[in-house]
């Protein structure tokens, strides 16, 4: 199974923060990777998908990229509805594997 | 609008099995593949398996091939997870997800409560 390792875990931020949590594959996925955010108690949500592509009615602060095998997804100018917690997915090879999560906080 | 509805909260005696069910709306059932998705508390997300709901087939992950069952009835645009031997390692939020054609899940429904307990 393809492992995706995620940094950081958790990360306390500020409103207005720049934030960048990033998701590495071990192997080749190509554009293969979506992000998520969960809120406490809810289903996660679609944010990112092919890596790069904004989904529709995500605000324009949330940017994805990738660098290698390396992904990463980009908070402009953090908001306080943005807390929660973040997940990527990898979809190019059975099974679907996540990274491990990052849990934002306010300090 | 699209919806996955979820059953409510289960508690369960270990050894016993669960079903599951998702209901799906505002959408063509058969058109989508449904997969299901472990998350214990305080941890990440696991993937379980999918099906087809217009052939029935289906794949598991490896560690769920016997401890999952998944079905879909047509009918109703409802897929179900079945859960069998359970353990408190089984104790989790289980959710349903629709896979749209770009591989990722744009749907999730709200997620069920199963807990384990004697």
């Amino acid at each position: 199974d393809i492992q995706m390792t995620q940094s950081p875990s958790s990360m306390s931020v500020s409103l207005g923060d720049r934030v960048t949590i990033t998701c590495r594959a071990s192997q080749d996925i190509g554009n293969y990777l979506s992000w998520y955010q969960q809120k406490p108690e809810k289903s996660p949500k679609l944010m990112i998908y092919g890596a790069t592509n904004l989904e529709d009615g995500v605000p324009s602060r949330f940017s994805g990229s990738r660098s290698g095998s390396d992904y990463s997804l980009t908070i402009n100018s953090l908001e306080s509805e943005d807390t929660g917690i973040y997940f990527c997915l990898q979809h190019k090879q059975y099974p679907r594997t996540f990274g491990g999560g990052t849990k934002l906080e306010l300090k | 609008e699209v919806q996955l509805q979820q059953s409510g909260p289960e508690l369960q005696r270990p050894g016993a099995s669960v079903k599951l069910s998702c209901k799906a709306s505002g959408y063509t059932f058969t058109e989508y593949y449904m997969y299901w998705v472990k998350q214990r508390p305080k941890q990440g997300l696991e993937l379980i398996g999918r099906i087809d709901p217009e052939d029935g087939s289906t794949d598991y992950v490896e560690k769920f091939k016997n401890k999952a069952t998944l079905t879909a009835d047509t009918s109703s645009n409802t897929a179900y997870m079945q859960l069998s031997s359970l353990t408190s390692e089984d104790t989790a939020t289980y959710f349903c997800a629709r896979l749209r054609g770009y591989g990722d899940f744009d749907y999730w429904g709200q997620g069920v409560m199963v807990t384990v307990s004697s």
